[in-house]
């Protein structure tokens, strides 16, 4: 059973649209959820961590966690052409390694 | 703002060589991680390190594979003797403490001919 899945994307919106993206996790025992964005050839850049359930939002991004559902989510409002990207979701598992889902790739169409 | 370095970039190498990833994790962090990413799969861990010792290892992370702490500011990744299916980006990531974030180094490909 995959530990953390993505919504497969690849997800194409309009700028100034909102994508959504979606990630599940299997480990109930889960406590810490990271997104990371990666550029094509490049390593994961944090975007946000969020560890308690309901919204947390910074700027255009939004992360939304539900551990009874055990679901993560993340929103970018307004999405800009530099926003295109694989956007990853990280679990932090009990023995304190990432565990990361296939990616969704956006791309924002200008 | 501090980074986790890598060297090489990227590195070329010929089956049943021996390779050394080299990792500068931010120097005030104490626990260190190699994860690895083949073309077009998702980031998978190889190895936690604290204190000199690896704390957790994955499945991949066999016989082949050694990390080392060789100072006080490098973080190393040996292959002993690699394999075409070695070839991927490998990613040094570092942290304060094991439940904070995860900081990532730029990788480095790793090609094996």
């Amino acid at each position: 059973q995959k530990e953390v899945e993505q919504n497969s994307g690849p997800l194409s919106v309009p700028e100034g649209a909102i994508a959504s993206l979606n990630c599940t996790y299997s480990d109930r025992g889960s406590q810490s959820f990271f997104w990371y964005r990666q550029y094509s050839g490049k390593s994961p850049e944090l975007i946000m961590f969020i560890y308690s359930n309901g919204d947390k939002e910074d700027g255009r991004f939004t992360a939304q966690l539900n551990k009874a559902s055990q679901y993560v989510s993340l929103l970018i409002r307004d999405s800009q052409p530099s926003d295109s990207a694989t956007y990853l979701c990280a679990v932090l598992t009990n023995d304190y390694k990432l565990s990361f889902g296939a990616g969704t790739t956006v791309t924002v169409r200008a | 703002e501090p980074e986790v370095t890598q060297t090489p970039s990227h590195q070329v190498t010929q089956m049943g060589q021996e390779v050394i990833l080299r990792c500068v994790p931010i120097s005030n962090h104490l626990y260190f991680y190699w994860y690895r990413q083949i073309l077009g799969q998702k980031v998978e861990f190889l190895v936690s390190f604290y204190n000199n010792e690896i704390s957790e290892k994955s499945e991949i992370f066999d016989d082949q594979f050694s990390v080392e702490r060789p100072d006080g500011s490098n973080f190393t990744l040996k292959i002993r003797s690699t394999k075409l299916e070695d070839s991927a980006m490998y990613f040094c990531a570092s942290t304060p403490s094991p439940s904070d974030t995860q900081y990532f180094g730029p990788g480095t490909r790793l090609t094996v001919l």
